[in-house]
């Protein structure tokens, strides 16, 4: 089981350029979170999906970013017209069904992505 | 409002020292809590979960819930200890199941 696949591992964008961030759940989970770190802070919410659903993007920026997590494929964290303030590591995690609650998450190694 | 609160932003010990991570919960129902680690630019790892009762690495967390904590503690703090320790709080509310992170707490372990 190669665990959670997020890709690329670096990015960067200029000022204005479109990001996409992709995460491969782990084999057998449905969930899919999305969470941002940014420098020397915590790890922040951004959206919960499952598949061909968001569940909760009550973290998301209201403009410029959106998810998504198609029937096939990863999911995909888009961010348009990237600013200097985007720069932070973006982590992927998943989960098997809600019913197994005391599981936890599985993370991925993180996209970090530098906007210059 | 705060889920988890980690009021410790750093923490630093020596070697051979006993540490205690402190952490802070809030919430109405029964709670499933958990301690992630991140190692240097490295991802998150679960540590513990307390619904196993487990100890990893020498680290242990016991839930109080009159207290409301989940400290982790561990007798004698080694090198390889210093990362970024996060606790968690796993949400669920209709078909919404999610965890919710403290601010994390840098622990620091000198020679």
């Amino acid at each position: 089981n190669a665990g959670v696949m997020q890709n690329p591992r670096h990015l960067v964008r200029r000022r204005g350029q479109e990001a996409r961030l992709r995460c491969s759940p782990m084999k057998g989970h449905s969930h899919v979170y999305w969470y941002r770190q940014l420098p020397e802070e915590g790890l922040k919410f951004m959206v919960y999906l499952q598949k061909e659903n968001i569940i909760d993007e009550s973290g998301m920026p209201k403009e410029r970013f959106s998810a998504e997590f198609p029937k096939e494929g990863p999911s995909i964290l888009r961010i348009q017209q990237v600013v200097r303030g985007d720069s932070a590591a973006y982590f992927c995690a998943s989960s098997p069904n809600e019913g197994d609650r005391g599981y936890g998450y599985t993370f991925g190694s993180g996209t970090r992505l530098t906007v210059v | 409002a705060q889920r988890v609160t980690q009021p410790e932003k750093l923490l630093s010990v020596f070697k051979g020292a006993p540490v205690e991570l402190k952490c802070n919960y809030s919430y109405s129902g029964s709670p499933e809590l958990f301690w992630y680690v991140q190692y240097s630019r490295q991802r998150l790892q679960l540590l513990l979960r307390h619904i196993s009762r487990e100890s990893i690495k020498g680290f242990t967390a016991d839930l109080n819930k009159g207290e409301t904590s989940f400290h982790l503690k561990k007798p004698f703090a080694q090198e390889e200890d210093s990362a970024m320790y996060y606790c968690a709080l796993w949400e669920s509310g209709g078909s919404n199941y999610k965890l919710t992170f403290g601010k994390g707490t840098l622990l620091t372990v000198n020679p």
